[in-house]
């Protein structure tokens, strides 16, 4: 398996353009996170799907923030608009309990630079 | 919610062991797992703790107790190549990490 793939790898855009991240999760894996990851504040979870289904968005800064999963092989991340603040790295992981342990695998993830 | 704390930094050197502690305050526990990530890449799965005790997987071990809300990831026989972040992260009763700042590991020659 490829792994989690994340699109685009670097993203640079001027305050108040709107961004939009992307995810395709490991074939078969019905959990699907969305982090954020800065210096000052470590790795934040923002939303989570079960069978692309959003269980819990509280780590959602504001409605800025979206996501969406129409599918279970794909899922987005927009910010619309976006702020200087928002600059971090964007990961998405997925994971399945067949393994029992529901450890999760992280894409590579998406440094955005909102200028 | 949940807390969770351990080192910002630590250093060792190369050929020795070096233990990580983290402790947390949770209001609900459904296992423990701990991920290295290097410099500018992705966390990555180390361990994996649900019950009290110790788990081994080759340099890397693992501990939990539950009751004292404690666990240490022991890194034994240090490579240069171990110098990277390891993270602490609880999970709670769905299936949502919590992590913990994380610990800068510097193994120094």
């Amino acid at each position: 398996d490829a792994g989690v793939i994340q699109s685009p790898r670097h993203e640079v855009t001027e305050m108040g353009q709107e961004v939009t991240l992307r995810c395709k999760p490991i074939s078969g894996h019905d959990y699907l996170f969305w982090y954020r990851q800065t210096m000052m504040r470590g790795l934040e979870l923002l939303i989570y799907f079960n069978n692309n289904v959003p269980i819990d968005d509280s780590g959602m800064p504001e409605d800025r923030f979206s996501a969406k999963m129409p599918n279970a092989s794909f899922s987005t991340l927009k910010i619309q608009p976006s702020e200087p603040r928002d600059s971090a790295v964007y990961f998405c992981a997925s994971s399945s309990g067949l393994a029992g342990t529901y450890e999760q695998y992280f894409g590579p993830g998406t440094r955005l630079t909102v200028t | 919610g949940q807390n969770i704390d351990q080192p910002t930094e630590m250093t060792a050197t190369e050929g020795a062991i070096v233990q990580i502690n983290c402790t947390y305050q949770t209001s609900g526990f459904n296992g423990l797992f701990w991920y290295q990530q290097h410099a500018g890449e992705a966390p990555t799965f180390l361990s994996y703790n649900v019950l009290d005790g110790l788990e081994e997987k080759g340099r890397f071990s693992s501990f939990l107790s539950r009751s004292k809300g404690y666990s240490y990831l022991l890194l034994k026989e240090l490579q240069m190549k171990d110098s990277a972040s390891y993270l602490c992260a609880v999970r709670d009763a769905g299936n949502m990490l919590t992590f913990g700042g994380g610990t800068r590991l510097m193994v120094k020659p």
